[in-house]
């Protein structure tokens, strides 16, 4: 597609159930990035993917989080035993490399809301 | 570590009025500074951004200045829009992160009036 596509666009699930977010970045683009956005808060950098590179995980908040990259393109960002404070939005983006050097686009984000 | 500060929203202003929303941010050496907005509805989109001190980034007439001497890097536009309604965001990334993470200031929502 044109832009970074994602999926579910809104999730209402009950606390303690699993839930996976679909990211589809723009095609040829090496780099990949989740971020989160709470409520009133700024975005938080979860999970980063370079190519075949081992991902840079810093920013995943606990291992009930988790987040895969199949074949360079579609990636899957998993939350085990959600608890309602992981309702936000989830961002994906990506980029034709290095952010410093190329533009990030962003998806519209997932909102994922835990009851 | 890395951060971001940006005033607290919401800015509100008619038509036509000067903008300025503040940014300052705390990083060792010389990172890359960047704006962002959020149309309603819409994704984030890049607005403009600034590589080194004393650069200049501008786009759809806003304009924000690299100041390394105060870290600042402060948006600007002279006239505003009701179409400019959205939510700015101020953003770095630090070369010591290896250029892979855009870490965010909180966000500063404006709403321009007719």
């Amino acid at each position: 597609g044109a832009g970074v596509s994602q999926s579910p666009s809104n999730k209402v699930t009950e606390k303690g159930k699993d839930v996976e977010l679909r990211c589809d970045p723009i095609s040829g683009h090496t780099a990949l990035y989740w971020y989160r956005q709470s409520l009133g808060q700024g975005l938080e950098f979860l999970i980063y993917f370079q190519g075949n590179s081992a991902p840079d995980k810093s920013g995943l908040p606990s291992d009930r989080f988790s987040a895969e990259r199949t074949g360079g393109s579609v990636s899957t960002l998993t939350i085990q035993r959600t608890q309602q404070e992981d309702s936000a939005v989830y961002l994906c983006a990506s980029s034709s490399g290095t952010v410093g050097g190329n533009t990030i686009y962003f998806g519209e984000g997932s909102w994922l809301t835990v009851v | 570590g890395d951060s971001v500060t940006q005033m607290e929203g919401p800015v509100t202003l008619s038509e036509e009025a000067f903008l300025t929303i503040n940014c300052t941010y705390t990083a060792t050496g010389y990172p890359s500074l960047f704006w962002y907005v959020q149309y309603p509805g819409e994704g984030l989109q890049l607005l403009l951004k600034a590589t080194k001190a004393d650069d200049k980034g501008s786009n759809k007439g806003f304009e924000a200045t690299y100041r390394k001497e105060t870290t600042s890097f402060h948006l600007e536009k002279g006239s505003v829009q009701v179409s400019d309604s959205a939510v700015y965001f101020c953003a770095l990334t630090h070369p010591a992160g290896g250029y892979n993470k855009l870490i965010f200031g909180a966000g500063t929502r404006l709403a321009v009036h007719p």
